[in-house]
């Protein structure tokens, strides 16, 4: 089984939908993070927590919402979806030098 | 603000040595990272330095200077399957992990 696992994998959804993209963890570690990745543009992190009670923005967070239901989940939700939030979302839990991420959910807003 | 700048595009041939730079401006620092991505996948952790000087694993090294803010992925041998987009990564005070635009490696035969 993978240590971090993203559902769903891919996903299309038309403008003003309400769309959660879930991840969950078996590594046992306190801190995850949302990242987002478009062409050229790296990884970008939208949210991060480092345990349950502690929610706290990234660089890019409007128009996105969290929540931390257990150490081993954090999901992420877009509440009025947009065509540019089309991308690659990927979910990471961090250890002390590493991050381990999950395999992405492809996410097309039409 | 935060920022890392690297190469957009690196090509070379199979069996070549390549470097790709990686400079970076941030709020604190704790450590340079690198990360390989396949096309379609996830990034995958190659290396870490916390301390200046150069780390080596297999044909993979990482170097630092952190006087510099500058680090570079040394990459020998180079085989088809190095062909990937490779990424920088500084561990911030925040404990966050900010990434680089990436550089997208092609090894030709």
């Amino acid at each position: 089984d993978a240590d971090v696992t993203q559902t769903p994998r891919n996903r299309i959804t038309k403008t003003g939908k309400r769309i959660m993209l879930e991840c969950s963890q078996t590594k046992g570690h306190d801190r995850m993070y949302w990242y987002r990745q478009d062409p050229g543009l790296g990884l970008r992190l939208i949210y991060y927590s480092f345990d349950v009670k502690d929610i706290n923005k990234g660089e890019i967070s409007d128009g996105y919402s969290v929540s931390r239901q257990a150490q081993a989940k954090f999901s992420l939700s877009l509440e009025s979806a947009i065509p540019n939030q089309t991308a690659l979302y990927f979910c990471a839990v961090g250890e002390n030098t590493e991050a381990f991420f999950g395999q992405g959910t492809r996410l097309t807003v039409v | 603000g935060q920022s890392l700048e690297q190469p957009s595009e690196v090509t070379a041939v199979e069996g070549a040595i390549v470097q790709i730079n990686c400079t970076y401006q941030t709020s604190g620092f704790y450590g340079l990272s690198w990360y390989q991505q396949h096309d379609g996948g996830a990034p995958t952790f190659l290396s870490y330095n916390a301390l200046d000087g150069l780390e080596e694993t297999g044909r993979f090294s990482s170097f630092l200077s952190r006087s510099d803010s500058y680090g570079y992925l040394l990459l020998q041998e180079l085989q088809m399957k190095d062909s990937a987009s490779y990424f920088c990564a500084v561990k911030d005070y925040g404990q966050n992990f900010v990434f680089g635009p990436g550089t997208r490696l092609s090894v030709l035969p």
